[in-house]
């Protein structure tokens, strides 16, 4: 799977938008991008995947740029429980059996 | 969404005990469990792949004598940490895959064991 670079921290108001940028430049094409977040203490929490489309849900928006080789986490309006480390991981989508290979994210602090 | 628990959340033993975490999925059959491993500060390392009926495969360096794994239902894994020693004190973390659903992992929250 292809390696991704984060920033180690951020910070981020809250109410404002939190963008959480990665670099895949090694990305293959059949290998989708994830984002998890981990908040202290529990398990990874699911947040968004895509491979070449931008993705929205109720949780966030991902912004993939078109020769994929990075994308960009958007937190619409971060809240203090957005405070987490946040993951970026690479992986072929339909590799059944294959685990999640996590890096060390970045740890974003949403500050009041 | 699917769910996974674990249990206990935390554990505290004494050096030299052995300590059994649960991990179940609730609502879905998990053909493939993992189990992770997080020490402080530190990213999820992964320990052994679990598939339903079959043995666990470990990473490089995971001791299989030691981190015993046990995948025997759809819904059930059990990791024991035999002999349990201070330098295993960490976060343990499983999580399942299901063939409906292989482009998503689900994750427990987790168990704190502090071996003492």
């Amino acid at each position: 799977d292809a390696k991704t670079t984060q920033p180690p921290s951020m910070d981020c108001a809250e109410g404002r938008a939190a963008n959480l940028p990665c670099n895949h430049s090694t990305i293959s094409g059949n290998e989708y991008v994830y984002w998890y977040r981990q908040i202290h203490s529990q398990g990874p929490q699911y947040i968004i995947h895509g491979l070449k489309n931008n993705e929205t849900n109720e949780m966030a928006s991902l912004i993939i740029t078109e020769d994929r080789k990075s994308s960009t986490l958007i937190l619409p309006h971060a809240t203090l429980r957005d405070t987490a480390v946040y993951y970026c991981i690479v992986r072929v989508g339909n590799n059944y059996g294959q685990n999640f290979v996590f890096g060390p994210g970045t740890r974003l602090s949403v500050l009041p | 969404g699917a769910v996974v628990s674990q249990h206990p959340s935390w554990v505290i033993c004494k050096s030299g005990t052995s300590v059994k975490i649960e991990c179940r999925s609730l609502d879905f059959q998990a053909t493939t469990m993992f189990w992770y491993r997080q020490f402080p500060k530190q990213s999820l390392m992964l320990m052994a792949t679990s598939n339903e009926g079959s043995k666990a495969t470990y990473e490089q360096g995971v001791e299989k004598d030691k981190f015993l794994i046990n995948h025997a239902s759809l819904t059930l894994s059990t990791l024991t940490v035999t002999s349990a020693h201070p330098e295993d004190s960490s976060f343990y973390i499983c999580s399942a895959i299901t063939y409906s659903s292989y482009n998503e992992q689900f994750f427990g929250p987790g168990t704190r064991l502090t071996v003492l």
